[in-house]
């Protein structure tokens, strides 16, 4: 079954310190998508990043990277340099063919960033 | 204009009462979505549409129903709201085109409580 885990349910972090948060998925599938939302007090979700199983290079946008290891499957969000800004519940998600093309979201990581 | 919209944005409603929660979307998305949002658990699939003539049920679909007016309307009802209903509810779209790996778009969400 597609299952996500994110073990981390609260993080707090003093402004400019570095942040990882932690995501591990389930699927029987070898052909699927990664996502990370974020979710800022004001509630809406943001995009931030989709992965396909077929590419594991890390990718970096800004101060923002992710770290994608089949092997473990783990697809982890690391935030350097955090700011207050970056405050907020953080998703990840998977979507597989095995679901109906749809997402399995992550319980989230709620992330603060403290001045 | 925002792409997808709620409607209501916040809602406070009584046990048993019937609620319509409403969601259009100027994107041109065939898929559509609702889930709900409860502390700790993430965001969970009630309903889903890939067309006007296509309605399945998500994980939680007890309790709850749909329409999908036309390609740009999706609607979800509670019958008789129930206080374990009290959630916050996005409805979200997604291109038909890339299959699994598209990004969804998520409306601003409606906070629903039932006394």
């Amino acid at each position: 079954a597609q299952k996500v885990t994110q073990a981390q349910t609260e993080i707090s972090v003093v402004e400019k310190e570095d942040v990882t948060l932690d995501c591990v998925y389930e699927t029987r599938d070898t052909t699927y998508y990664l996502f990370w939302y974020k979710q800022p007090p004001s509630g809406e979700l943001v995009f931030l990043i989709r992965r396909n199983s077929f590419d594991e290079q890390n990718e970096i946008s800004g101060r923002y990277s992710w770290n994608f290891q089949k092997s473990t499957s783990s697809f982890n969000f690391t935030i350097t340099a955090s700011q207050v800004v970056d405050s907020a519940v953080y998703f990840c998600a998977l979507s597989d063919l095995n679901y109906g093309q749809n997402f399995v979201f992550g319980p989230g990581t709620r992330l603060s960033v403290l001045p | 204009d925002a792409d997808v919209t709620q409607t209501p944005r916040n809602r406070i409603t009584k046990t048993g009462k019937r609620i319509m929660l409403e969601c259009s979307q100027t994107k041109g998305h065939d898929r559509m979505y609702w889930y709900r949002q409860d502390p700790g658990l993430g965001l969970r699939l009630i309903y889903y549409s890939f067309d006007v003539k296509d309605i399945n049920k998500g994980e939680i679909s007890d309790g709850y129903s749909v329409s999908r007016q036309a390609q740009a309307k999706f609607s979800l009802s509670l019958e008789s709201a129930i206080p374990n209903q009290t959630a916050l509810y996005f409805c979200a779209t997604s291109d038909l085109t890339g299959g699994i790996g598209n990004e969804q778009f998520f409306g601003p969400g409606t906070r629903l409580t039932v006394l």
